[in-house]
């Protein structure tokens, strides 16, 4: 069955730069891929969906690409601010549901 | 609009006891998904109703179950509670129905369950 993985825990980076996460799959390509925000304590927000067939996808400060060679997904975001401190998760609809990565946590230093 | 309610936002439980949570998707959403959120695993789906019809089901015992009601509600319930049910239940609607690929999903803000 389709994994979805994100390999990193955790990311720290300095206010400014720009932070990336990667998300991988293991088997088919999935037709879209959806990346979510979740704060602690709180359900995960919607941000982005890419499908397979564009190789990126923009919204404000946020970029998200998807290259079925490498079968991953990156979530770039650019000027990073310590308000985007938080978890993000990318997800596919399978067969069954929306499965989710584990997640990265990613932490802004001002 | 009104976004996913869900309630309570917190329940302290005994272990043998049930629960019931609740959740009340976006107003047209037909579909409604359960989660359980632990740290240690992750989002794990628990089932998926759309049109009062269980749809989809993930891998957890008997002990949960769930329903979905005529105005698109839902309630899940687990008995027999154990101590490894201690996690964040988290309720997500959408707009279409499951299967379909290009559908966003709205979270509520979760339960969180303690089982003592």
């Amino acid at each position: 069955s389709q994994k979805i993985e994100q390999n990193s825990e955790a990311l720290n980076i300095q206010e400014g730069k720009t932070a990336t996460l990667t998300c991988n799959y293991t088997n088919y390509s999935p037709a879209y891929l959806q990346w979510y925000r979740q704060d602690p304590g709180r359900g995960p927000v919607f941000l982005l969906l890419i499908r397979e067939n564009e190789k990126e996808k923009r919204k404000e400060r946020l970029k998200v690409t998807f290259d079925t060679t490498l079968k991953q997904s990156l979530f770039h975001i650019t000027a990073s601010q310590p308000a985007d401190s938080a978890t993000y998760l990318c997800a596919h609809r399978g067969r069954r549901a929306l499965t989710f990565g584990s997640g990265t946590r990613l932490q802004v230093q001002p | 609009k009104a976004g996913v309610t869900q309630t309570p936002r917190y329940l302290i439980k005994t272990r043998g006891q049930q629960v019931t949570l609740s959740c009340s998707p976006i107003s047209g959403h037909r579909s409604v998904s359960w989660y359980q959120q632990t740290p240690g695993q992750g989002l794990q789906f628990l089932f998926e109703y759309f049109s009062e019809t269980q749809r989809n089901k993930g891998n957890f015992p008997g002990r949960f179950s769930g329903r979905q009601f005529s105005n698109s509600r839902s309630e899940m319930n687990v008995s027999t509670l154990e101590l490894g049910d201690s996690a964040l239940y988290l309720c997500a609607s959408s707009l279409e129905a499951p299967g379909q690929a290009n559908t966003e999903a709205f979270f509520g803000q979760g339960t969180r369950l303690t089982v003592v």
